[in-house]
Formats: structure tokens, sequence, C-alpha cells
């Protein structure tokens, strides 16, 4: 079965450099979640999109940005790259905008490391 | 707001023991879910379960098995028969009904041991 892909598995960026991450859900899923996860921390949910548009908001800074586009893949984008950016990056996808009933899929991360 | 809790933060057993992994939640809702989550070294995150308030039937699934209490505010997580390769960081989180985000525990990180 088709799983949520994540590109790219890995990427080194240096400080204040830009970094593009991109996340493609499972077929007819539409809604896409974006977590965050610091050495030795739990997930921290950072913003979620429903049908091409932005559903609820976490802890993202404003030097990020993301948007679902409409073949629903989605993208993460960051700005000004801090070393405590240095993560491990995941995404998710549900199809029917709710997590709880219809679960969630997570893709294997993409980590940064900004040196 | 919600909150999860896993007071543990490394567990070490010696393989074949039983373990049992400890997760406290709060919510407001009375309507939410629940979910058990396994993070191995390699780093992706492996789905286990997702229970729903309205459930509090404890499951079993092999070496594994659940016991939600409502009354308790506990989602508890047991590994009967441990394995080396169960070795990994248990991650439980909570989504609420009206939400569409995972609130995650700190993880229990359990090292099973030859």
């Amino acid at each position: 079965a088709a799983g949520v892909i994540q590109s790219p598995r890995h990427l080194i960026k240096e400080k204040r450099e830009t970094a593009t991450l991109k996340c493609y859900p499972i077929p007819r899923h539409d809604t896409v979640y974006w977590y965050q996860q610091g050495p030795g921390q739990d997930p921290q949910f950072l913003i979620s999109f429903y049908e091409k548009m932005q559903s609820d908001k976490g802890s993202i800074p404003d030097r990020f940005s993301a948007q679902q586009f409409s073949d629903y893949h989605s993208e993460l984008n960051m700005s000004s790259l801090e070393l405590g950016d240095s993560a491990l990056y995941f995404c998710a996808s549900s199809p029917g905008g709710g997590t709880g009933i219809n679960g969630y899929t997570f893709g294997s991360g993409t980590r940064l490391t900004v040196v | 707001a919600q909150k999860v809790t896993q007071a543990q933060t490394e567990i070490s057993v010696v393989e074949k023991e039983d373990v049992t992994l400890d997760c406290v939640y709060e919510t407001r809702d009375t309507t939410y879910y629940l979910f058990w989550y396994k993070q191995p070294p390699s780093g992706e995150l492996v789905f286990l379960i997702r229970r729903n308030s309205f459930d509090e039937q404890n499951e079993i699934s092999g070496r594994y098995s659940w016991n939600f209490q409502k009354s308790t505010s506990s989602f508890n997580f047991t590994i009967t028969a441990s394995q080396v390769v169960d070795s990994a960081v248990y991650f439980c989180a909570l989504s609420e009904e009206r939400g569409n985000k995972l609130t995650f525990g700190t993880g229990t990180q359990l090292k099973v041991e030859l």
C-alpha cells in the first residue's frame, strides 16, 4: 500500500539558508499535518491543511511557511535557518479532515541538520 | 487544553520480562482519541493502536495489550515477554474531536537487554 512520502530524507543546511521539505500524502487523503521533533523531544505540531486551506496552527515560527497544493502534496518552507531548527520533521496525512476519527499515517520524516 | 503525561522517562528490563508503560491524559472533551506510537532508533513513527473515548474495552494484540481506564484518565501499554527488538521510544498521544492535531507525551525510552 502507498504510504506518506517525504523528501528529502536528510538535509544539511547552513545557518541563514533556506530549506524546503516536501510531503506527498496517501492517495485520496486530503489532510496533511507537519510536526517537528527536536533531539530527545516529542513531536510538536506545526501546522495542518485540509482541502488546501490551513486548518490548524501550532508552534510554527514566523520564519516557516507551508502550503498544500492542488494535488494535495504539501511543502514546508523554512527560511533564515537557525541551529535550533535541526530536527526530524514529520508529515502525516489522513482522509476527511479529522485525525481521531480517521487516524493518521506518518511519513518516515526528514532529518534537517543546520550547521 | 489537552495534555499527555508519560512519567517514566526510561525503563530497562531483561528480555522476557513484562513491562508496562504508563500514560495519563487530560482533556475537556468527551470525545477524544488515544494513540500509542513506537519510535525505533531509525526514527520513524510506527502506529500501534488508536482507541476512542467511548470504547473502554481492553485490547490485546500478540504480546501487546492496552488498558484504558477513563476513571483515572489512563491508557497504559503492556508488553509481555519483552524482546530486544522492542527497544525503542514509545509515545502516547491524544487527539480531541474538535481539533485535528496530536498532542504527544514526552515518551518513554524502553531498553530491553539480554
